[in-house]
């Protein structure tokens, strides 16, 4: 496609639940991460995929956030047992390669209530 | 953690001023880029600069990298309404197979007509 797609755009969760993002990334592109936003604060890094492996994890908060890319294209962030501080837009970006800039989705805002 | 401070935090001036915004870490990154996000968008790429010293200009923003690759700042002239949205800095860093982004705190741009 022509560029990054994020779904849903909104999601609302009640505690305890689980939930899956959804990311499209650009055809071709074979770097693909994930950032959390919170309220009026910068991207922090959570995950960083080339093609299918999962080269950096270090940012996932705790281990209730797990990512996958499993053929190297779409990627799935899920959270297990939501809780209010998930509460966030999730951003999803593509890059064609290591070092390339990033063009990112419109994210997903997450409500946990 | 590599941290990246933006200043100032928040910014609101009247259409045709112009404005400075700084972002500085005491962390020494591999390229730096500035970015543009609009509410409920994803940030947008504005620059990339990777040579410390190095000067861009599109139209009538400036973006410089400092010498030490540490610190950058990006000049608006004459600001225009079009121009609010909230900018961010983002440095680069090559660490587990990745050149990850880490981005600074943020400086909400208001331009009043």
């Amino acid at each position: 496609g022509a560029g990054v797609s994020q779904s849903p755009r909104y999601k609302v969760a009640k505690r305890g639940q689980d939930v899956a993002l959804r990311c499209d990334p650009i055809s071709g592109h074979v770097s693909l991460f994930w950032y959390q936003q919170a309220l009026g604060q910068g991207p922090e890094f959570l995950t960083y995929f080339q093609n299918e492996a999962q080269l950096d994890k270090s940012g996932l908060p705790s281990d209730r956030f797990f990512a996958e890319r499993p053929e190297g294209s779409v990627s799935t962030l899920k959270i297990q047992r939501t809780q209010q501080e998930d509460s966030a837009v999730y951003l999803c970006a593509s890059s064609l390669a290591p070092g390339y800039g990033y063009t990112f989705g419109s994210g997903t805002r997450l409500t946990v209530v | 953690t590599q941290l990246l401070e933006q200043s100032p935090q928040f910014l609101s001036i009247q259409e045709g001023e112009n404005l400075t915004v700084y972002c500085n870490s005491s962390s020494v990154f591999s390229s730096l880029q500035w970015y543009r996000q609009e509410p409920g968008e994803g940030p947008v790429l504005l620059v990339t600069v990777v040579t410390g010293g190095e000067v861009k200009k599109l139209k009538r923003l400036t973006f410089q990298f400092g010498d030490a690759r540490k610190d950058s700042s990006l000049h608006i002239t004459a600001a225009q309404p079009g121009d609010t949205g909230l900018y961010l800095c983002a440095g680069g860093s090559y660490q587990g197979g990745a050149n990850n982004l880490f981005f600074g705190t943020g400086t909400r741009l208001t331009v009043i007509p």
